[in-house]
């Protein structure tokens, strides 16, 4: 089965400076990945995702993730943010690309002005 | 293409009532999914189905929750004999298998907040 580890359930960070969302996973088969934000009373919108083309996934808002099969990571950067990164972010992750999601369980962002 | 629809957006209900959610997908979006998410926690899948096929249901749907697809266009989702347990956010998504080796996105609309007194 395939699931997926979100550490830290609140982050916080100041205005301009890195954002490091963390996300490892777990699955019997070459996975696929994505990173969906949540703004409040509102759905999910897809940020990335991996679907195995290259490493390194680049998305909107300038978010970007790593792939990394020897620690089982996904982890979710941005270079400086902005006030309008705050918000839940959830990793999930697909069996074959074409089925159910299987999401963690959030990390909200705080961003301090 | 005006992105997927839920109605309602909210929902007030007391125990022991019957609901019933509409998720109008993306057009000419083949599969149809159906998540629940709780307060702090991700969105848990429910059900999912490709044209009107249901394909796959989780062992989360008791026998009081139904899902249907009647035209392989819209769905709806009903809950018969609410219970506070049932309160949460009910999001629906839609994909296009069409993607090719790319997989599917899935994309989502902006849920249904239940509310069970």
């Amino acid at each position: 089965a395939q699931s997926v580890t979100q550490l830290g359930s609140h982050v916080s960070v100041s205005e301009g400076a890195l954002v490091l969302l963390r996300c490892n996973y777990s699955s019997s088969v070459p996975p696929y990945l994505f990173w969906y934000v949540q703004y409040p009373n509102q759905g999910l919108q897809l940020l990335l995702k991996y679907t195995s083309a290259a490493t390194l996934v680049k998305g909107i808002n300038g978010f970007e993730a790593e792939f990394k099969k020897s620690e089982t990571s996904f982890h979710l950067t941005k270079p400086s943010a902005h006030m309008s990164d705050a918000a839940e972010y959830f990793c999930a992750v697909s069996k074959f690309g074409n089925e159910k999601l299987t999401f963690g369980t959030g990390t909200r962002l705080t961003i301090i002005p | 293409d005006t992105g997927v629809s839920q109605d309602p957006r909210h929902k007030i209900t007391k125990r022991g009532q019957n609901v019933t959610f509409r998720c109008d997908p993306i057009s000419e979006h083949n599969r149809l999914y159906w998540y629940r998410q709780t307060l702090g926690q991700g969105p848990e899948f429910l059900t999912y189905f490709q044209n009107e096929a249901q394909l796959e249901k989780s062992r989360l749907l008791s026998d009081r929750f139904s899902a249907e697809r009647p035209k392989g266009s819209f769905s709806t989702l009903e809950i018969q004999r609410t219970e506070q347990g049932d309160s949460a956010m009910y999001l629906c998504a839609s994909s296009s298998t069409s993607g090719g080796a790319g997989g599917e996105t899935q994309y989502f609309g902006p849920g249904t907040r239940l509310l069970v007194l």
